[in-house]
């Protein structure tokens, strides 16, 4: 079965210090990757989606990056962080089955980030 | 602009009855639904899903309805239980778009005993 990790759980960062957070799947090849954010009382943003290595699609200007620099492997970055960088940030992946058929998002526990 | 709408922030319902959540979207592409329960400090569980060419998807206690025509989407669940307090989420994409999801705000449900 398919099971997707996600670290760290929290973590505490002043402001202007970098990130680096880390997700992979197991159990599934060539998924698509997705970063979303969740703030405080909100629904879910979509940062960052990945159909391949290499492959990043960006849908918010922001101050933060991504990379896949394996199959399942996906990161989260920021060289500078900003107070509104806190929020829970959730990997998640998705077998997607081809053209004309569609599969749900499976997600990750998340990281609670607070930029101090 | 929010293309998907929960419009109820909260929902108490006793434990044993119905619980009705309901979603709006504004995007008449969109053509692939679901839904998704959240607990705190954890990542969202997905529930059950509905393609644009179905009006109803049931599995176990959850049924999904789908009005296309009036771009809204509900959640039943029957019964309710004390572990079905949770944050609900319903979800769109749209093939067209290259299937990614947009998500409601939220809806939190709470059952009490």
């Amino acid at each position: 079965s398919q099971t997707i990790h996600q670290w760290p759980a929290t973590l505490v960062q002043p402001v202007g210090s970098p990130l680096s957070l880390e997700c992979t799947v197991e159990g599934t090849s060539n998924p698509n990757l997705y970063w979303y954010r969740q703030a405080a009382g909100r629904g879910l943003q979509l940062l960052f989606y990945s159909v391949g290595i290499g492959q990043i699609s960006s849908e918010v200007p922001q101050n933060l990056s991504a990379s896949r620099p394996q199959d399942r492997q996906f990161i989260l970055s920021s060289k500078k962080l900003l107070l509104s960088d806190s929020g829970f940030y959730l990997c998640a992946w998705r077998y997607f089955p081809g053209t004309g058929r569609n599969s749900p998002l499976h997600f990750g526990n998340g990281t609670r980030l607070t930029v101090t | 602009d929010q293309q998907v709408k929960q419009n109820s922030p909260s929902l108490s319902v006793q434990e044993g009855r119905i619980s009705i959540l309901n979603c709006d979207y504004t995007n008449s592409m969109f053509d692939y639904f679901l839904w998704y329960k959240k607990y705190p400090a954890e990542g969202p569980t997905f529930l059950i899903s509905i393609s644009s060419i179905k009006d109803k998807n049931e599995d176990g206690r959850f049924t999904v309805f789908l009005n296309k025509s009036a771009k809204h989407l509900s959640l039943h669940i029957v019964p309710s239980q004390p572990g079905d307090s949770a944050v609900y989420f319903c979800a769109a994409s749209a093939r067209a778009a290259g299937n990614k999801l947009t998500f409601g705000g939220g809806t939190r449900v709470l059952v009490k005993p």
